[in-house]
């Protein structure tokens, strides 16, 4: 099946440090990637989405000098949560559709990344 | 539109079953299901496409009703790894495939 990965696991950073998260799909190209942030015990909220090659699109209400999204190539997104505050801290989740199936209509979801900011 | 679940949480005893209910005021689509355990990410449990579709893996199947606007799981003979919070998430026609979560339903399987 396909397999999407994220690094790190999980981080500790101080407030006003950026940190960057990688989003990978192992198996299949990604054609779209998916950023979500969960709370504890709450749904995905979804934070953006980007299509290789092109800006991404931002819900309404997130901030997007706040929260740099980059889809570089097929496989692989980064996000940077930029001047991070203890606010930010979450879990964060990617996840990854193709452009044929059977990746073409599930999303496969990363780990997560669990953030803490100090 | 954010779907709506129900139950919001549920506990059964190994061996029970459950239905969780997913619906939405809007045609839709496709409705997914996922299970997400306690800090873990979400897994995929099954796509619903057609109006009517049913499918089912093992003892978990679901089903999309015929005017596509309600989708059920069922868990039927539950087992202790069940436990975990599903999630729907449906894609709304004409919707460029945004997939829209519901809030979860919490299920606790106890021995």
């Amino acid at each position: 099946g396909a397999v999407v990965s994220q690094h790190p696991s999980w981080v500790i950073c101080k407030s006003g440090t950026s940190v960057k998260i990688e989003c990978r799909s192992l198996d299949f190209q990604a054609t779209t990637m998916f950023w979500y942030r969960q709370f504890p015990k709450k749904s995905l909220m979804l934070m953006a989405t980007s299509n290789e090659g092109s800006k991404a699109t931002y819900e309404q209400g997130v901030e997007k000098d706040k929260f740099l999204i980059n889809h570089a190539s097929l496989t692989l997104s980064t996000l940077t949560v930029t001047s991070a505050h203890p606010e930010d801290s979450s879990f964060y989740i990617c996840s990854a559709r193709g452009p044929q199936r059977p990746t073409y209509n599930e999303q496969f979801f990363g780990p997560g990344t669990r953030l803490t900011v100090l | 539109q954010q779907p709506v679940q129900s139950p919001q949480a549920v506990i059964l005893r190994e061996g029970e079953d459950a239905v969780i209910n997913c619906s939405s005021s809007k045609a839709l689509y496709s409705v997914h299901w996922y299970r997400q355990k306690h800090g873990e990410a979400p897994v995929f449990l099954m796509i619903l496409l057609k109006g009517g579709e049913q499918k089912g893996h093992e003892k978990i199947s679901a089903s999309f009703n015929e005017k596509k606007q309600q989708s059920s799981l069922y868990l039927t003979a539950s087992q202790l790894s069940y436990s975990g919070t599903y999630f729907c998430g449906t894609v709304e026609a004409g919707n460029n495939r945004k997939l829209i979560w519901g809030l979860g339903t919490s299920l606790a399987v106890n021995p």
